[in-house]
């Protein structure tokens, strides 16, 4: 299985701080990676797929990029509504795995 | 709008089973899979696999062969996830989801998850 590494596990940052989460696969996914947030007692959320496409309704502060093993999930602007934590998720191969999560708190 | 509302809260005894339920609304049910996810503390997000709810037929991650069983009943848009010969370790919320293309997607509708609790 492919496994999904991100970084930092807890990230504390300021309202209006650009932020950036790390994901990174164990291998190749060939930018078969998505974006998810979950908020406390809430379902995960779409925010990225494949890389850098705006889930629909998504605000735009959110972006993605990334190639090979390394990903990245910015915030370019933090607001409180964006507390809660960030997991990745790639489909290149099966089974489809999930990153470990970074829980994102303001400061 | 698109919904997958899923089934109660079980608390269940170690040795038994569970099946939850997944009901789907707001599109045309056999046009998309239905996946299964199961979310712990400890070991995070796990894929268990999916249903073609058109034909009935499923793939599962490996480690949760003989574990989950997953139908479908296509008169009701509803899909189930029996759970079988519990331990303590199946003690999870489980989320049912749904894959924007067949097999391997980003998930773009997600059930409000379902808390099985294994104890004696």
């Amino acid at each position: 299985d492919i496994q999904m590494t991100q970084s930092p596990s807890l990230l504390s940052a300021s309202v209006g701080d650009r932020v950036t989460l790390s994901c990174k696969a164990s291998q190749n996914i060939y930018k078969y990676l998505n974006w998810y947030q979950q908020k406390l007692g809430e379902a995960p959320k779409l925010l990225i797929y494949y890389t850098n496409s705006l889930q629909t309704g998504i605000p735009s502060r959110f972006s993605g990029s990334g190639s090979g093993t390394d990903y990245t999930l910015t915030i370019s602007s933090l607001q409180p509504e964006d507390v809660a934590t960030y997991f990745c998720q790639q489909y290149n191969s099966w089974p489809l795995t999930f990153g470990s999560g970074t829980k994102l708190e303001i400061k | 709008q698109v919904q997958l509302q899923q089934s109660g809260a079980e608390l269940a005894k170690p040795g038994s089973s569970v099946k939850i339920s997944c009901k789907a609304s707001g599109y045309t049910f056999t046009s998309y899979y239905i996946s299964w996810i199961k979310q712990t503390t400890g070991q995070g997000l796990e894929y268990i696999g999916y249903i073609n709810t058109g034909s009935g037929g499923t793939n599962y991650n490996e480690k949760f062969k003989g574990k989950a069983t997953l139908t479908v009943d296509k008169s009701s848009s509803t899909a189930f996830m029996q759970l079988s010969s519990l331990t303590p370790d199946d003690s999870a919320v489980y989320y049912c989801a749904r894959p924007y293309r067949p097999v391997q997607s980003h998930f773009d509708y997600w059930g409000q998850g379902v808390m099985v609790t294994v104890s004696s």
